[in-house]
């Protein structure tokens, strides 16, 4: 069975530019999370599907981050513009229940 | 404020022997708790889980206890292997994990050596 499924694996672009991440969740997973994670820090959460339904976008910096789920299945996570502090790593992860399965995610370098 | 915490950033142990990292949790609704390996260059593997109505844990060679009244986790490995020498990442969740959201600590950086 195929695993989480992320792209691109890495990504660098100039300040100011707009970037697109893509996700293609575990088959028959019913919820799909978006994380970032910075150097030396944990994943932290940046918005939550059940299905097509955000179910928390709280931590998703509406100015410049969307994102969306239209059939319930991949997702895709946008950012525009893109600012210095953004280069991150972004994960996506799915999950049925219990423990989320993680991709590889995307490394993005904002120069 | 963290609700999540791995207060050691990082440990080294002798190929062999057992190996403890050790997880805080601040939010008592949470209720499920799981372990994350992260190599590289590559997304967290999940590595073992446990539910707050138990209080141990154990697959092969890794085993999750857990101290509801302490609020704390720990895992530990025996023998640790060179291969398991990645980061390793708590994290807790509500309602089972099938409804809330992952809560991640900072990680530990295990290193296991020859």
């Amino acid at each position: 069975e195929a695993g989480v499924v992320q792209s691109p694996r890495y990504k660098i672009i100039e300040k100011k530019q707009p970037v697109a991440f893509w996700c293609n969740p575990i088959s028959g997973h019913n919820t799909l999370y978006w994380y970032l994670q910075n150097l030396g820090q944990g994943p932290e959460l940046l918005i939550r599907y059940e299905n097509e339904e955000a179910v928390d976008d709280s931590q998703l910096p509406k100015d410049r981050f969307s994102a969306e789920r239209l059939k319930g299945v991949d997702s895709t996570l946008k950012i525009q513009p893109a600012e210095l502090g953004d280069s991150a790593v972004y994960l996506c992860a799915s999950s049925h229940g219990g423990g989320a399965f993680f991709g590889p995610g995307t490394r993005l370098t904002v120069l | 404020d963290q609700q999540v915490k791995q207060n050691s950033p990082s440990l080294s142990v002798q190929e062999g022997r057992i190996s403890i990292l050790n997880c805080d949790y601040t939010n008592s609704m949470f209720d499920y708790f799981l372990w994350y390996k992260k190599y590289p260059a590559e997304g967290p593997t999940f590595l073992i889980s446990i539910s707050s109505i138990k209080d141990k844990n154990e697959d092969g060679r890794f085993t999750v206890f857990l101290n509801k009244s302490a609020k704390h986790l720990s895992l530990h490995i025996v023998p640790s292997q060179p291969g398991d020498s990645a980061v390793y990442f708590c994290a807790a969740s509500s309602y089972g994990g099938s409804q809330g959201n992952l809560i991640f600590g900072k990680g530990t950086k295990l290193s296991v050596k020859p």
